[in-house]
């Protein structure tokens, strides 16, 4: 079946340091992904839509210039979070939509943990 | 807005006993209604969607338009059945808004 792969699966940095996360479609192009932030014990909160060749489209309260997104190919879709501090500390996923529209699958997300 | 609520953290049943994990939702459209699991140490896997009216694992869910409720049922637990249980709601543009999560924990 489609799968969608993040990497790093867990990163330690600095605070003040910039991170970037990295989404790929291993076997289907995906013209539009997804990124979600959870909280421990909390539910998935959409951040952002990533739409390739495209500005992303942020939901409201998420800042554009801390979560910045890149999606240059049809495969892949990056996160940076930018100056990072403790309080970015979370667990990041990205979903993949493929280009038929119909079905959605999720990478297996990726630890941040700001020092 | 939209929003899926979730009203249970954690439900214990014992192995072989009925489930039914609650989910309402609000939205001022017409969503689409998701569940999705998570075992443990693994990635969130889509276990139905209620276009589908389709039984997974021998679970089985019921949009109530109504009672604005998509709960999830099992007549029977198994211990494998174990895990997070995340409702969603997908409205335009296939972005999903999700509930907290319910974690199921099937004893033997």
């Amino acid at each position: 079946g489609a799968v969608v792969s993040q990497h790093p699966s867990w990163v330690i940095c600095k605070s003040g340091t910039s991170v970037k996360i990295e989404c790929r479609s291993l076997d289907f192009q995906a013209t539009t992904m997804f990124w979600y932030r959870q909280f421990p014990k909390q539910s998935l909160m959409l951040m952002a839509t990533s739409n390739e060749g495209s500005k992303a489209t942020y939901e409201q309260g998420v800042e554009k210039d801390k979560f910045l997104i890149n999606h240059a190919s049809l495969t892949l879709s990056t996160l940076t979070v930018t100056s990072a501090h403790p309080e970015d500390s979370s667990f990041y996923i990205c979903s993949a939509q493929t280009d038929s529209g119909n079905t959605i699958y999720f990478g297996e997300g990726s630890w941040l943990t700001v020092v | 807005a939209q929003r899926v609520t979730q009203p249970e953290k954690l439900l214990s049943v014992f192995k072989g006993a009925p489930v039914e994990l609650k989910c309402n939702y609000s939205y001022s459209g017409s969503p689409e209604l998701f569940w999705y699991v998570q075992y443990s140490r693994q990635r969130l896997q889509l276990l139905l969607r209620h276009i589908s009216r389709e039984s997974i694992k021998g679970f089985t869910a019921d949009l109530n338009k109504g009672e604005t409720s998509f709960h999830l049922k099992k007549p029977f637990a198994q211990e494998e059945d174990s895990a997070m249980y995340y409702c969603a709601l997908s409205g335009n543009f296939n972005k999903f808004y999700f509930g907290s999560g319910t974690k199921l924990n099937v004893k033997p």
